[in-house]
Formats: structure tokens, C-alpha cells, sequence
């Protein structure tokens, strides 16, 4: 089946650094969203990007829709202790089943204070 | 708070019972799914419904039997369960079509001793 390579699958960085990651696909997608996950919540979307080339941002977060439609990396800019938890990507694939998303494997970010 | 509400949070049941999860979402969205999220696996998508019909069952098992009452509610209904089934059980939704996202619930963490 199709699927989202997502990296890395985990990160530790102290209070301050900047934070990227990224995640690629042989599909082409039409939709790409990255949602942050915290222990035994559910997801909750951060940034939504829908065009190819796109650059989106979200406070300290910024996101980028590539433009092969076939990645997608997000970046966190000056880390802070509550940034620490599980990112996901996840994406629409071009002429896929309509509201079908796949998720990366997500990446694990820890942040010493 | 996303909108999405699952109960209960949390639940142990034995192999023998029978119980069910519950998903109401506030969004006005028409379509709702149910997730899987196992330890150090990608989020695995169970039942897609769109306006209160099942339009996709990723092979899972019978012992997971959903319910679509309204496009406000989902439900999950689990008996028979085996260990392996041990998870947290995430319920989405979302305006079926291109270019909308997911919203999540807080999930329930299921223990099935």
C-alpha cells in the first residue's frame, strides 16, 4: 500500500534549537497536514497545506507543500519545553479514495530544558 | 477541545465481554472514521463512514462492528476482543471532499486483559 516515509523518527535537542522533519512519498498527494500528538491525547492539526509550493505558518511553526507534491517537511524554530511529543504527517493522495489520509510513522521530539 | 469527544477514556474489558466506544463530533462534518494506534506503528485507518454510510472497512475483523446513528455520532462496538487488540482507538472526522482535514478525538486506550 502507499506510504509515508517520515523523518527522523526521533529527535533530542536542547531549549532554543531549531527543529526540521520531513516526510516523502513515490505518490504524488494534493493535501498534506501535520499534526502533533501528545502522550494519550489524540492528534491536533497544526498546519494545512494544500498547493504545491505552499509555505505555511503557525506561530514558531512553519510547514512547506513541495513542489514535486511528494514531500513535505515542517520546521520548529527556537524549541521550547512544550514542543516535546509525537509529530505526524500525514496526506491525500492524488486521485485517492476522498478523505482517506495516510499517516507518516511520526517523529518523536524531546526537548532538554 | 477539537470538537471531537470520545468516551470513555480509558476501558479494560476481558476477552469474553462485550462493550462499546462512543464518538459524537460538533463540527457539522458529514463524514467520521475510526482509527487504530498501536505502539511504534503508523495510525492504521478501520472504517471510513460518509453521510451515515460505511464506504470503506480496511479489513479488519468482525469483532470491531461500527455504527453510523446520525453523521453526529459514531460508535465502535468491540466483543470478543484478543489481547493484540490493546490500543488507543482514535475517532476522526471531516467534510468528505478534497481539501478539508481531520479532527480528532482524545481516543480511548484500550486494555483488553
Amino acid at each position: 500500500g502507499q506510504q509515508l516515509n517520515q523523518s527522523p523518527q526521533s529527535m533530542f535537542i536542547q531549549e532554543g534549537e531549531d527543529v526540521s522533519m520531513n516526510c516523502t512519498s513515490s505518490s504524488i498527494f494534493n493535501t498534506w497536514l501535520w499534526y502533533k500528538q501528545d502522550p494519550g491525547e489524540g492528534p491536533v492539526l497544526l498546519i494545512a497545506l494544500y498547493k504545491a509550493g505552499e509555505l505555511t505558518s503557525n506561530g514558531r511553526l512553519t510547514a512547506q507543500f513541495g513542489i514535486t507534491r511528494k514531500d513535505s517537511f515542517l520546521n520548529i524554530s527556537a524549541s521550547i519545553p512544550s514542543d516535546v511529543g509525537i509529530y505526524f504527517c500525514a496526506g491525500k493522495i492524488y486521485g485517492g479514495s476522498q478523505g482517506n489520509l495516510i499517516f507518516g510513522k511520526g517523529t518523536k521530539l524531546s526537548v532538554k530544558p | 477541545e477539537t470538537g471531537v469527544t470520545q468516551t470513555p477514556r480509558h476501558l479494560v474489558m476481558g476477552m469474553t465481554n462485550k462493550k462499546s466506544l462512543k464518538c459524537e463530533q460538533h463540527l457539522g462534518h458529514n463524514a467520521m472514521y475510526w482509527y487504530k494506534q498501536s505502539a511504534k506503528k503508523p495510525l492504521e485507518l478501520m472504517f471510513v463512514y460518509s453521510l451515515e454510510e460505511r464506504v470503506e472497512n480496511n479489513s479488519v475483523p468482525s469483532r470491531f462492528s461500527p455504527e453510523c446513528p446520525n453523521s453526529s455520532h459514531l460508535f465502535l462496538h468491540l466483543h470478543t476482543l484478543q489481547p493484540e487488540d490493546s490500543a488507543l482507538y482514535l475517532c476522526a472526522s471531516s467534510q468528505r471532499g478534497e481539501g478539508t482535514e481531520a479532527f480528532f478525538g482524545q481516543g480511548t486506550r484500550l486494555t483488553v486483559v
